[in-house]
């Protein structure tokens, strides 16, 4: 079963800064895997789809990378704002998954944003 | 606008009751999913669907029960053989293309 890891669990740092939240997965014959925001009690919200075939991809401020080889994905945070604060999550949809499309996910890596 | 409506947002029950959670989506996607979210946990697949009456299990699909009559909607009952059914339930769809995954705001469902 594909496990999916986030480091660090949480994450403080000080408005303006660059950060970057990282995500690991275990088998890397992965269809494509993505990031989300949950602001809390709230539903996921997407924010960039990465295909197999793709090694980034930049929305904004924000850039993914994916690297199947070694079964890292990390997300660039540039300039970080308050308005970042949430929890950001990872997850992948294996190829051959058994769950049709659905995706499996990590824990999630909370971040707070100080002004 | 288009989306997925969950409903309700807050949700209380006494232990031994059955509940349904209502999921709709008018953006045409073929696949929706049910998540559970519990503290400190990632989100586990309970159900999912890929095309109209039909449905398969996804990991912890024990003490839970979906239905798929039309394309738009999937709701979810928590059934009183759930062991644990206080949790944060999302509800997800997309195309079967692999497109990416859309979430509803999700439903706390609360079992005293």
């Amino acid at each position: 079963k594909q496990e999916v890891t986030q480091i660090p669990a949480a994450l403080s740092v000080p408005e303006g800064e660059n950060l970057v939240l990282n995500c690991s997965f275990t088998d890397s014959a992965i269809y494509n895997l993505q990031w989300f925001r949950q602001d809390p009690g709230k539903g996921l919200t997407s924010l960039l789809l990465i295909q197999s075939s793709q090694r980034e991809q930049t929305s904004g401020r924000l850039n993914a990378s994916l690297d199947k080889s070694s079964g890292r994905s990390t997300l660039y945070i540039a300039a970080s704002q308050p308005g970042d604060s949430a929890t950001y999550l990872c997850a992948v949809r294996l190829r051959d998954s058994n769950s049709g499309y659905a995706l499996n996910f990590g824990k999630g890596t909370s971040l707070l944003v100080t002004p | 606008d288009g989306g997925i409506t969950q409903s309700p947002k807050y949700l209380f029950r006494k232990e031994g009751q059955n509940v349904t959670l209502s999921c709709e989506q008018n953006l045409n996607h073929d696949a929706m999913y049910w998540y559970r979210q519990d503290p400190g946990q990632g989100l586990r697949l309970i159900y999912y669907s890929q095309i109209v009456n039909d449905f398969q299990k996804g990991d912890i699909a024990e003490g839970y029960s979906v239905s798929r009559e039309k394309k738009e909607s999937f709701p979810l009952t928590v059934t009183s053989a759930q062991k644990n059914p206080t949790a944060f339930y999302l509800c997800a769809s997309n195309l079967l293309d692999g497109s990416p995954l859309h979430f509803g705001n999700g439903t706390r469902l609360t079992v005293t």
